[in-house]
């Protein structure tokens, strides 16, 4: 089983619409989550970090259910520039470890 | 300031061939990570090192993949001898343990086609 599961997509949807994606992780003692964004041909770079009381970043809201297993990214009055795929990502339980898994994405196109 | 350097950022090679992949994480971080990505398996953690010192190498796929890391600087990825399944984007990162560890800032890709 993936440490990380995503529904590939896509999602097309038209601006300004709202559009939510979700993830799921195998590991339930794992500790921190994240969304990377990487755009086409491009390299992943953060989003934003997933804290266990939610939070959100402008348009951005990310949240956590531990109890499900689940991380969820929601945006809100979609723009063209976020077009790109959004990458669940997990860091392992293990002490000191600095490494992360990643999802294999979910891609969204967003419509004029 | 720079971000992660990696050459080349495309390279075609011939099944057989050696291939070297070249990384500069950015200065000051401590942690150095090398990334395989393809639309199949996403992308997939093959190797990382914390201060110079190989950590995990469980992800490297087999014996014709090795890594080094020979100073802060500088990194390398070397596939001998390639083979077609090798094509991938090959992904360099680094980190800064402390201060936002899981922040990893990655290079802007090599694109490696073996035919």
């Amino acid at each position: 089983r993936k440490e990380v599961e995503q529904d590939p997509g896509p999602f097309n949807v038209p601006e300004g619409a709202t559009v939510a994606f979700n993830c799921t992780y195998s590991n339930s003692a794992s500790q921190s989550f994240f969304w990377y964004r990487q755009d086409c041909r491009k390299e992943p770079k953060l989003l934003m970090s997933v804290y266990s009381s939610g939070n959100e970043d402008g348009r951005f809201t990310a949240q956590l259910n531990r109890a499900s297993q689940y991380i969820s990214l929601l945006i809100r009055d979609s723009k063209l520039s976020d077009s790109a795929t959004y990458l669940c990502v997990v860091n392992p339980v293990s002490p000191g470890a600095n490494n992360l898994f990643f999802g294999t994405g979910t891609r969204l196109t967003v419509i004029p | 300031d720079a971000g992660v350097i990696q050459s080349p950022r495309h390279e075609v090679t011939e099944m057989g061939q050696e291939v070297t992949l070249r990384c500069k994480p950015i200065s000051g971080h401590d942690y150095l990570f090398w990334y395989r990505q393809t639309m199949m398996r996403g992308l997939e953690l093959l190797i990382y090192f914390n201060n110079n010192v190989p950590i995990d190498d469980s992800g490297m796929p087999e014996d014709r993949f090795s890594a080094k890391m020979p100073n802060a600087s500088f990194s390398t990825l070397k596939i001998q001898p390639s083979e077609p399944r090798d094509s991938a984007v090959y992904f360099c990162a680094s980190s800064l343990a402390g201060v936002t560890p899981y922040e990893q800032y990655f290079g802007p890709g090599t694109r490696l086609t073996v035919t």
